[in-house]
Order: structure tokens, then C-alpha cells, then sequence
């Protein structure tokens, strides 16, 4: 059964940057046909997708955030990682990975405040 | 403002049967496959519909789903109090390139 698991810190401060990073198991992270993908999801808000990247490389982003967003994947590790930087209150959310295509895999999310 | 419309919210009784629809434009839905989501209070997401009307394994038959036009309908019969929760469409933007958009939720009542 895949798992995926975020992980990273719970508080950043406002201006720095969001690191999170997502560890796959059960399955492998280079397998073809899957792209990988972050959402987000601000308190009492609703969904809203953040960017997802391929095995190779390969990444498309949301473009309201293109400018202040990295993904970048490991396929040794089998883990992906999201990084945002320059950031505000706006971006204080729960931060969920899932497989990308249809999201029929999620971690179970981790809530990330900015604040100083 | 979500780029997919959803209604707040819907209610119905035990037992009974809701629609939530989901509209949007050629460039999404119109062109695209739906997929649905179920959030249960205090956890992730859970693929309810993908393709437009397929169910992964494991989702019971009462949850089904529909696409016409720009527009997309997830139905849920025999209404049970667990199914309490938001619901969400989610397509991909063909003038997005390959960016995925969610509708902003509907909250179910059971009443």
C-alpha cells in the first residue's frame, strides 16, 4: 500500500522559506505514469493546488506562486521536497503531498503557521 | 474565487439522495476529466470519482458521478450520517498547462 508522509518545520517566519519534504513508501517514486504533487489548504479555506514534478525532473507550478516556488525530487531517498520562499501570513496552511494524476494517494497533511 | 463553482452547501435527510454540481469552462472541465474528493473533518482528501464517473476500489456504489458540457455533478444516495463532510471537483486547465484547479468545496449536511 503507498504511503506518503510530509515532513518538515511547523513554524517559519515571515520573509523566509518553506521547506517540506514528502517520503514515499511502498511503492517507488520513479515509476512512470506518476507525477508527485503538493496542495495546499489554508485554515477553513478549500483546496488549492501548489505545483507536482516527475521522476525526471520535470515540474509544473501553480502561476500564481511559480515565482516564489521550487520542487525537486530525490529518487535515491524516494521523497520530494517543496520549497516557497518570501513568505507571508497568506501562506500559513495545512501542506499536503500526494501522487499526482488523480491524487489518489495523500499523507495525511502538516499544518504550517507564519508567524514571527 | 475558485476557478470551478461549487454550492456551500446542500443538506438532506438519512437515507435520502443530494447532488453537488461543479461548473466551470471549456478550458477546464469542458476539456478535462473531474475527479472528487471527500474531506472528513480533520483529515486529508480522499478520491471519491476520477474520470469524470469511475470509482477506485473500496468506494461504495452510492457515490457516483457525471460530466455534460462545462459542468460536472457528483450524487450521493441512501445519505448516512458519516458521509457528513466537504466535498471537491477537481479538473485540470488546458490554458494552465497541466495545472490542476479545485472547486472552493461543498459542505454536506446530514439533517
Amino acid at each position: 500500500q503507498l504511503q506518503l508522509q510530509e515532513s518538515g518545520p511547523g513554524l517559519v517566519k515571515p520573509s523566509e522559506t518553506l521547506s517540506l519534504t514528502c517520503t514515499v513508501s511502498g511503492g517507488s517514486i520513479s515509476s512512470s505514469n506518476y507525477y508527485w504533487g503538493w496542495i495546499r489548504q489554508s485554515p477553513g479555506k478549500g483546496l488549492e493546488w501548489i505545483g507536482t514534478i516527475y521522476y525526471t525532473g520535470s515540474t509544473f507550478y501553480n502561476p500564481s506562486l511559480k515565482s516564489r516556488l521550487t520542487i525537486s525530487i530525490d529518487t535515491s531517498k524516494n521523497q520530494f521536497s517543496l520549497n516557497l520562499n518570501s513568505v507571508t501570513a497568506a501562506d500559513t496552511a495545512i501542506y499536503y503531498c500526494a501522487r499526482d494524476g488523480y491524487h489518489d494517494y495523500w499523507g495525511q497533511g502538516t499544518l504550517v503557521t507564519v508567524s514571527s | 474565487q475558485s476557478v470551478l463553482t461549487q454550492p456551500p452547501s446542500v443538506s438532506a435527510a438519512p437515507g435520502q439522495r443530494v447532488t453537488i454540481s461543479c461548473s466551470g469552462s471549456s478550458s477546464n472541465i469542458g476539456n478535462n476529466f473531474v475527479s472528487w474528493y471527500q474531506q472528513l473533518p480533520g483529515t486529508a482528501p480522499k478520491l471519491l470519482i476520477y474520470e469524470n464517473n469511475k470509482r477506485p476500489s473500496g468506494i461504495r456504489d452510492r457515490f457516483s458521478g457525471s460530466k455534460s458540457g462545462t459542468s460536472a455533478t457528483l450524487g450521493i444516495t441512501g445519505l448516512q450520517t458519516g458521509d457528513e463532510a466537504d466535498y471537491y471537483c477537481a479538473t485540470k486547465d488546458s490554458s494552465l498547462s497541466g495545472v490542476w484547479v479545485f472547486g472552493g468545496g461543498t459542505k454536506v449536511t446530514v439533517l
